[in-house]
């Protein structure tokens, strides 16, 4: 069956980069684009981007253009989500979900790694 | 940006009842429209997709319509289960976009 599993939490200082990882497995790891999604403590989603692990090409949402990176391995089937110049509103969960267009439904969501930012 | 919202923003409803849940766009988006179900400290779930297909496991008392600027979530004969926050998102345009969520609490 489809998984994704994602690295675990981080706590990290303001000013400072985390980078999430996104384990995919059960499906061909190039036939699917890679969403990024995340909610902040009792609030909603919110799109960042995503990335298509076949070409690399990505899109991100403007709000987070120039400090954030996705990038993928497929020797590994693993996505990757860098976020820089963290902020104390950065601390969230971030989700990683796998959907079959740039311009479909998350269809697989993998577990959510909780980012902390924190001095 | 297409901005999209929910309504109503929370929910009391008892089991059994029927429930709607609108989500409004702010300029047309065909049916690229999707609804997800989140509950306390899970991952979203995939409900239904392109606004009215249905998404295999989902049970079948939830239904999407609509089309353009307005949709529906529609959850038939409400079970305790169905506790849960409840988003829209569409896929039409970039930024993708969802909804503020709509909570719905049983009785």
């Amino acid at each position: 069956q489809v998984q994704l599993v994602q690295s675990g939490a981080e706590v990290k200082k303001p000013g400072a980069s985390v980078k999430v990882s996104c384990k995919a497995s059960g499906y061909t790891f190039t036939g699917y684009y890679m969403y990024w999604v995340r909610q902040a403590p009792g609030q909603g989603l919110e799109w960042m981007g995503w990335i298509n692990p076949n070409s690399g090409g990505t899109n991100y949402a403007q709000k987070f253009q120039g400090r954030v990176t996705m990038t993928r391995d497929t020797s590994i089937s693993t996505a990757y989500m860098e976020l820089s110049r963290l902020r104390s509103d950065d601390t969230a969960v971030y989700y990683c979900g796998g959907a079959n267009s740039g311009y479909a439904p998350v269809d697989y969501w993998g577990q959510g790694t909780l980012v902390t930012v924190s001095s | 940006e297409i901005v999209l919202t929910q309504s109503p923003d929370f929910q009391s409803v008892t089991p059994k009842e029927k429930v709607t849940i609108t989500c409004r766009a702010s300029q047309s988006i065909g049916s690229s429209l999707h609804w997800y179900q989140q509950k306390p400290d899970q991952s979203p779930k995939l409900l239904i997709k392109y606004a009215s297909q249905s998404i295999s496991g989902v049970p079948s008392r939830f239904s999407g319509g609509g089309s353009g600027t307005d949709f529906t979530l529609t959850i038939n004969s409400l079970e305790a289960e169905d506790a849960a926050t409840y988003y829209c998102h569409q896929s039409t345009s970039l930024p993708h976009t969802f909804g503020q969520g709509t909570k719905l609490e049983i009785k």
